[in-house]
């Protein structure tokens, strides 16, 4: 069963910093891109960054750009991002999903349960 | 980044078809296709359609994609309480290099 398990989030002031992680179980996962989706409370889906499989491409939204960094470690099925400079505006439910792309059918196929984030002082 | 541009409501009878719209430009949509998702209350997004508008493994044949031109539909026929739900496109914009999502559709069914 494919697993997406999303953690590190919290309240933490405006200015502040935190690192998400997000643990794949159920496939194989260096072979899968990723991407991280924020929701803002009563808001849609905002797209935040995206890392290939082997992480070699990385692209980010203007609205994160230089202030929040993905990274993957596929000996530890393990998706991050680390998220500094956080301001009022980045409070939302981060969710990672799979990007199923790279076999023939681009779509998030799986998502994970999200984790909160607050920005406030 | 601009979205996808999707009606905020939609409203259908129980049984009936509802056919729900996405519509970008030739960069996203027009190039690529839109990916749908169905999101209820609380939980986490379901990809209901890829891109190339099929379905992944499990999803009813009540849901079908389909797309003409900058614009990408999702047509569910056979309206079922469950079906009640907010709905969004997403598709690569390839000017950009960023996915893109619609701001969602909420599906009443009355």
């Amino acid at each position: 069963e494919v697993q997406l398990v999303e953690s590190g989030g919290g309240l933490v002031q405006p200015g502040g910093s935190l690192r998400l992680a997000c643990v794949a179980s159920g496939f194989t996962f260096s072979t899968y891109e990723m991407v991280w989706v924020r929701q803002a409370p009563g808001k849609g889906l905002d797209w935040l960054s995206y890392i290939s499989s082997g992480g070699g491409n990385i692209y980010y939204a203007d609205s994160v750009k230089g202030r929040f960094t993905i990274s993957r470690d596929n000996a530890k099925n393990s998706l991050y991002l680390q998220m500094n400079s956080l301001r009022a505006e980045d409070t939302a439910l981060y969710y990672c999903a799979r990007d199923s792309s790279a076999y023939g059918e681009p779509g998030f196929d799986y998502w994970g349960q999200g984790t909160l984030v607050t920005v406030s002082s | 980044q601009a979205g996808l541009t999707q009606p905020p409501s939609v409203s259908r009878g129980l049984r009936q078809t509802a056919t729900l719209t996405c519509t970008g430009n030739s960069n996203n949509v027009g190039n690529e296709g839109a990916a749908w998702l169905q999101q209820h209350q609380g939980r986490p997004p379901k990809l209901l359609s890829y891109r190339s508008n099929n379905r992944p493994s499990g999803i009813s044949e009540r849901f079908s994609a389909s797309r003409s031109g900058n614009t990408a539909s999702l047509t569910i026929t056979g309206l079922q309480p469950e079906d009640e739900a907010d709905y969004l496109c997403s598709a690569w914009d390839s000017s950009i290099s960023a996915w893109v999502f619609g701001g969602g559709t909420k599906l009443t069914v009355l």
